[in-house]
Formats: structure tokens, sequence, C-alpha cells
């Protein structure tokens, strides 16, 4: 079976660009999370979705980040325009249908996409 | 907002001893995660221990639970040089319908042959 996986696994692009980032989750995963670890910090969450839906965006930095999941499989992050700050790892997850009582799966993770902004 | 520490930020041994790394919360769970990711590469999902679990094994790791302390431990016996790697702690918050993980700053962990 196939893990996570992540597209671009670099991004170099100039401050003011757009860039979209892919991530394709285990197959019949329904839950898929977003995350991003920033130099020298800790990996933080953005977003996460069950199917296509959005179940919780708090950790979205500010309106130049859009994430989609069209049809509930795969999902997009694009960042327009790029900033220097948003440099970093990006991170995608997924894990299976939540439990009951909010119990939660293991989350499965991409490798990541490296995106620099210079 | 909740955020995860963990103890030692570096942790260096040789081959065959056994490593501990800490990690303490802030608020309630429903489960704690432990992830490892070898440099370069992404995270790998080692270990899931409930709320109402106190003590998890798989292998060579045990993961314990304090949920009175807010802490838990990660052990690797017989450590390899193949475990050298950073160890994320990640917390399921128990508030609020999200499947959010709260991650920790990582214990960079060199184990020397």
């Amino acid at each position: 079976e196939a893990g996570v996986t992540q597209f671009p696994s670099h991004s170099v692009i100039e401050k003011g660009q757009t860039v979209t980032l892919r991530c394709d989750p285990i197959s019949g995963h329904d839950n898929l999370y977003w995350y991003r670890r920033v130099m020298g910090k800790e990996i933080k969450f953005l977003l996460h979705f069950v199917k296509e839906s959005k179940q919780d965006e708090s950790g979205m930095p500010n309106n130049r980040f859009l994430a989609e999941r069209t049809g509930g499989t795969y999902s997009t992050l694009k960042v327009q325009p790029a900033e220097l700050e948003d440099s970093g790892v990006y991170f995608c997850a997924s894990s299976l249908r939540q439990g009951l009582a909010g119990m939660h799966y293991e989350q499965y993770f991409g490798p990541g996409t490296r995106l620099t902004v210079t | 907002s909740q955020q995860g520490e963990e103890d030692p930020q570096a942790l260096s041994i040789q081959e065959g001893e056994n490593a501990t790394m800490n990690c303490s919360y802030k608020t309630s769970i429903n489960n704690l995660q432990w992830y490892r990711q070898n440099s370069g590469r992404g995270l790998v999902h080692l270990i899931l221990i409930r709320s109402n679990e106190r003590e998890k094994h798989s292998g060579r790791l045990r993961v314990t639970l304090d949920t009175s302390k807010k802490s838990s431990s990660l052990l690797i016996t017989a450590s390899r040089a193949a475990d050298t790697a950073s160890y994320f702690c990640a917390t399921a918050p128990s508030s609020g319908n999200t499947g959010k993980l709260i991650f920790g700053q990582g214990t960079t962990l060199q184990v020397k042959p």
C-alpha cells in the first residue's frame, strides 16, 4: 500500500510568487491534515479535512494560504503571494475515520515539501 | 495555546545503551503519539498511547503516560546506530472536534556505533 505522497519535494520561489503544494493521502483515509515546520520551530498544525470538508482550519496563518480537497481525495495548499516567512517544510498527513467519542487514529505523514522563499 | 516540551533537546549515547526522552504537555488529551524523523525525511509514526492507558510496548520501544503530571516518556532499549533521528511527541487535544496534533520541539538522538 502506498503511503502519503507529496509534490514537489522541494520548491524555491521568489517573494510575491505563487506556489501550490499537493498531497495524496493513503487510499481510504477520510482525514487529511496539513502541518508545517519553519526553521528552528516546532511542527504546527494548519488545517484538517474530513473528506472534502474543512473540519478545522484554526492553524492557517492568514488569507494568503488556501487549501482545497475537491472530491475528498488529494489536497492542494496554495500560497499566494509567498512571503519570506513562509519558508519551511510543509507536511501532509492522513488517517482513518475518527472513531467514537472523539478517539483518534494514527496519522501517517508524507515526506514533506521544503519551500524556500527568496 | 498548548505546547509540548521535550527533554532533553539533544541526547548522545553509545550503541547498546538505553535512551529515554520525556515530553510534557499542558491540556487534556485523547492520546499522545510519538514520531521519529530521520534527517531530511518525513515523520514516521512509532506508537500511540490513549489517555486511559499508562504504558505501552512496541518492540524495543516503551512508552509511559502520566495524565496527572501531563507527561510521557519514550524509552528505546538496546539502541542501534539506525535509531539516530529526531523524536517528537504529539498530543491530540480532547477538547473540540478536531484531529489536530500538537507537537513538541523534539529530541535529537545520536547513537554512536
